[in-house]
């Protein structure tokens, strides 16, 4: 079975610019999970998505974050404009639906924002 | 939101040692996972315990759950130098949703 799969693996950009990451789900997940990983602290969720509606977004900063999972499958995440701040990693997650499923990792993308 | 908290912070051990760490949560879950992150690299799933369950073990990885403590601890027997990493439990949001939410981690190093 293919894992999820992101690109880019690392990017690195100078602040104020637009940036977007890309992810793949296992198939037949119907529930993604955007999550920033800032060094030395545990994953934070930004953003789930059921097929390809918005569950919870209540800890994306809208004001320059945006997510999209067309289809219901693919899923895009963007910053723009980037701060500093942003320099993290972006991990996506992909599990079955319902409660007592476990969720699955890509292998995420190393954001440097300078 | 509810979050796990792992305990200790860091953890430093020979190879060979048994690794335990502790897992703290705040109100009722319906499962908790503990998962493994290398250097550099994502999220591996290690374990998913239910609310129903006490104890379960896969291959050297032991969890145990006590929900009248609010709390779950991850032994790793044997230790290898492969077990450095960061472990992280997840236990999922209320309100249905079921996001699994992580605390801050414990961080493992196993000397060869």
């Amino acid at each position: 079975e293919a894992g999820v799969a992101q690109s880019p693996r690392y990017k690195i950009i100078e602040k104020r610019q637009s940036v977007a990451f890309w992810c793949n789900p296992i198939s037949g997940h119907a529930t993604l999970y955007w999550y920033q990983q800032i060094l030395g602290q545990g994953p934070k969720l930004l953003i789930q998505f059921q097929n390809n509606g918005v569950v919870d977004d209540s800890q994306l900063p809208k004001d320059r974050f945006s997510a999209e999972r067309l289809k219901g499958v693919d899923s895009t995440l963007k910053i723009q404009p980037a701060k500093l701040e942003d320099s993290a990693v972006y991990l996506c997650a992909s599990s079955l639906q319902g409660p007592n499923t476990e969720a699955f990792f890509g292998q995420g993308t190393r954001l440097t924002v300078v | 939101s509810q979050q796990g908290e792992e305990d200790p912070q860091a953890l430093s051990i020979q190879e060979g040692e048994n690794a335990t760490m502790n897992c703290s949560y705040k109100t009722s879950i319906n499962n908790l996972q503990w998962y493994r992150q290398n250097s550099g690299r994502g999220l591996v799933h290690l374990i998913l315990i239910r609310s129903n369950e006490r104890e379960k073990h896969s291959g050297r990885l032991r969890v145990t759950l006590d929900t009248s403590k609010k709390s779950s601890s991850l032994l790793i027997t044997a230790s290898r130098a492969a077990d450095t990493a960061s472990y992280f439990c997840a236990t999922p949001t209320s309100g249905g949703s079921y996001i699994p939410t992580f605390g801050r981690g414990t961080s493992l190093i196993v000397h060869p």
